[in-house]
């Protein structure tokens, strides 16, 4: 199973938005609406932000929203703010046949 | 309150076997829907999927790794141990235990990680 394809960064200044795509096949993304998209600052672990594609878990803020296109799936950021600064990684189920989970190369969102 | 927390050696000797145990509140493995998963993710590198078990005991493995994995529970002990045979420096990296709960496709909580290093 080859990793989803992210943009190595993205940025944008305070208040504006940043978009980062991610890349599957029809294996993974473009398979199923189980897209997840995790926030990780330096040291720290993983944190969901988005699931379902465009799903937000109690407590993320509504700047954060997701979507999807035939084989990628977006996230994008609103209003940049300091603390969103930090590296985004995509994740798919990857199917039944060959069960599994599969997660993107990652991109550092900067705020400029 | 849901909690994770790995646990291990911190370094390993090339060709040996790592033991992990991740040690988990809040939630059973005995509850329908219920799964922990196990993610590496090597310094400055990306995630990647190892493994998961589910609360009916089946199991799903990387297939890049699956003849290197081994995952199982204790459910009585609220624990999931990966281990993983014939360790490579390129193996070196921060392991992470993962929940995905009620049938869902999504990582909702993460333990903080423990670093393992592959040397001799």
């Amino acid at each position: 199973q080859s990793a989803l394809t992210q943009p190595p960064s993205a940025s944008g200044s305070p208040g504006q938005s940043v978009t980062i795509s991610c890349t599957g096949t029809s294996s993974d993304v473009g398979g199923y609406n189980y897209v997840s998209w995790y926030q990780q600052h330096p040291g720290k672990a993983p944190k969901l932000m988005i699931y379902e594609v465009s799903k937000r878990p109690s407590g993320v803020p509504d700047r954060f929203s997701g979507s999807k296109s035939g084989n990628t799936a977006s996230l994008t950021v609103s209003g940049l703010q300091a603390e969103d600064e930090a590296d985004y990684y995509c994740s798919s189920y990857a199917g039944s046949n060959n069960f599994g989970y599969v997660f993107g190369t990652g991109t550092k969102v900067t705020v400029l | 309150q849901v909690t994770l927390r790995e646990s291990g050696p911190a370094l390993v000797k090339p060709t040996q076997t790592l033991t992990l145990t991740c040690t988990f509140s809040g939630f059973s493995l005995s509850t329908s829907g219920m799964c922990v998963s196990w993610v590496r993710q090597p310094p400055g590198k990306a995630l990647e999927w190892l493994a998961l078990i589910d609360w009916d005991d089946d199991k799903y493995y990387s297939t890049s790794l699956k003849t290197r994995l081994t995952i199982s529970k204790d459910t009585s002990k609220n624990q999931v141990v990966l281990t993983m045979t014939n360790m490579d420096p390129v193996d070196t990296a921060t392991y992470y235990c993962a929940r995905i709960s009620d049938g869902d496709y999504q990582f909702d909580y993460w333990g903080q990680g423990t670093l393992v290093t592959v040397s001799s």
